[in-house]
């Protein structure tokens, strides 16, 4: 069975740029995140995703971040215009679980080898 | 302000030693996770645990949630180069799957 799957593996932009990653989850995944982890850092979520619902984008910069998951299968993170503290890794994930229940019986999350950006 | 706290965020020991590492937070968790990070890789789940003063092994790695279920530690026997990574712990909180800043583990032969 396919793991997640990330694409670009590696970007590197000018800053003011946009970008865009993809990320398709393991199939059947209903619940799938996008977490941002810099150097040296854990991840940090960036949105989390209930089927074609986003649940959590309270850490989500607005003003320059936007992300889909039109059909509730594969989801599409943008950066418009990028920052050069923009540059790290994007990494998605999914979960069997809904997000739910991580108070209980805590769902394993999946990720994919990430998207590591450079903005210079 | 990290809610958790890793220590020690770098660890350098040689092959066959046995090591520590502690997961920290002030807050309450309903379960917490460790994940092992490999450089270029996606960090992978190594266990959970949901019940204050759970202990999980697996192999020759041990795994306890503290009692009052705001703490954690991962212990490590006969350290082996394989073990080398990034170990991250990550709680569960409203929902939230939230991730402390990692220990850098390096083993050398």
């Amino acid at each position: 069975e396919a793991g997640v799957v990330q694409s670009p593996r590696y970007k590197i932009i000018e800053k003011k740029q946009p970008v865009a990653f993809w990320c398709n989850p393991i199939s059947g995944h209903n619940t799938l995140y996008w977490y941002r982890q810099n150097l040296g850092q854990g991840p940090e979520l960036l949105i989390r995703y209930e089927n074609e619902e986003a649940v959590d984008d309270s850490q989500l910069p607005k003003d320059r971040f936007s992300a889909e998951r039109l059909k509730g299968v594969d989801s599409t993170l943008k950066i418009q215009p990028a920052e050069l503290g923009d540059s790290a890794v994007y990494l998605c994930a999914s979960s069997l679980a809904p997000g739910q229940a991580l108070n209980r019986n805590t769902g394993e999350l999946f990720f994919g080898e990430g998207s590591r950006l450079t903005v210079l | 302000t990290q809610l958790l706290e890793q220590s020690p965020q770098f660890l350098s020991i040689q092959e066959g030693e046995n090591l520590t590492v502690y997961c920290n937070s002030s807050s309450v968790f309903s379960s917490l996770q460790w994940y092992r990070q490999e450089p270029g890789e996606g960090p992978v789940l190594l266990v959970t645990v949901v019940t204050g003063g759970e202990v999980k092994k697996l192999k020759r790695l041990t795994f306890q949630f503290g009692d009052a279920r705001k703490d954690s530690s991962l212990h490590i026997t006969a350290a082996q180069p394989g073990d080398t990574g990034l170990y991250l712990c990550a709680g569960g909180l409203a929902q939230k799957l939230v991730f402390g800043q990692g220990t850098r583990l390096t083993i050398n032969p």
